[in-house]
């Protein structure tokens, strides 16, 4: 069965740091592209970041550059995403995507939630 | 940056009712547009991709269609188990990003 599984989320003051992970099973994991995907409560769906199966090729929302880092460890079968200097819009619960390819997200996570408040 | 504007934000319709909802983008996507479907407390599920194919397992009274700047999404007849939000989607691989419309919020009359 093809599963992701996200964990880490959790509360945390403004301007600490977070590290949030997910992991893999039931596909190759180093064969595809992945993302990290993120909804405000009562809001939409937000991307956050992505990565390419060999990390080649990484990318951010303006809304998280220089304080979120993607990474991936395809031997661990596991995604991460580094966060630091939080603030409280980054308030959301996070999803993990599986990239099947062209930017169709077949495969999430249940999502872990993260919380940015004193 | 390209921005995709979704409309309606919400509707309400009756069970059997065609319902239909569409996805603006700023500047000429081709056919790259996916459109998912979220309900409640669960995470969104892939309906459609590359603007008018359905995925493997959805229901062929999903629909979409379009290309360039204008897209169209179409539930033929809507049942009790559809409703959801419905978000279309849109990625870019130069650089690697996506971008998601605001969602449409359905809802049964």
């Amino acid at each position: 069965e093809v599963q992701l599984v996200e964990s880490g989320g959790g509360l945390v003051q403004p301007g600490r740091s977070l590290r949030l992970s997910c992991a893999v099973s039931g596909f190759t994991f180093d064969d595809y592209a992945m993302h990290w995907v993120r909804q405000a409560p009562g809001k939409g769906l937000e991307w956050v970041s992505g990565i390419s199966w060999n990390s080649g090729s990484i990318n951010y929302a303006d809304s998280v550059k220089g304080r979120f880092t993607i990474s991936r460890d395809n031997g661990k079968k596991s995604l991460y995403l580094q966060m630091s200097s939080l603030r409280a819009e980054d308030t959301a619960l996070y999803y993990c995507a599986k990239e099947d390819i062209d930017g169709r997200m077949d495969v999430w996570g249940q999502g872990t939630t993260v919380t940015v408040s004193s | 940056d390209i921005q995709m504007t979704q409309s309606p934000s919400s509707l309400s319709a009756s069970v059997g009712d065609r319902v239909t909802i569409t996805c603006q983008a700023s500047q000429d996507i081709s056919n790259y547009l996916n459109w998912y479907q979220q309900k409640p407390g669960k995470a969104p599920k892939l309906l459609i991709y590359d603007a008018s194919n359905l995925q493997t397992g959805v229901p062929s009274r999903f629909s979409g269609s379009g290309s360039g700047t204008d897209f169209i999404f179409t539930i033929s007849s809507l049942q009790p188990e559809d409703i959801a939000t419905y978000y279309c989607q849109h990625y870019d691989n130069l650089p690697l990003a996506l971008t998601f419309g605001g969602g449409t919020k359905v809802e049964i009359k």
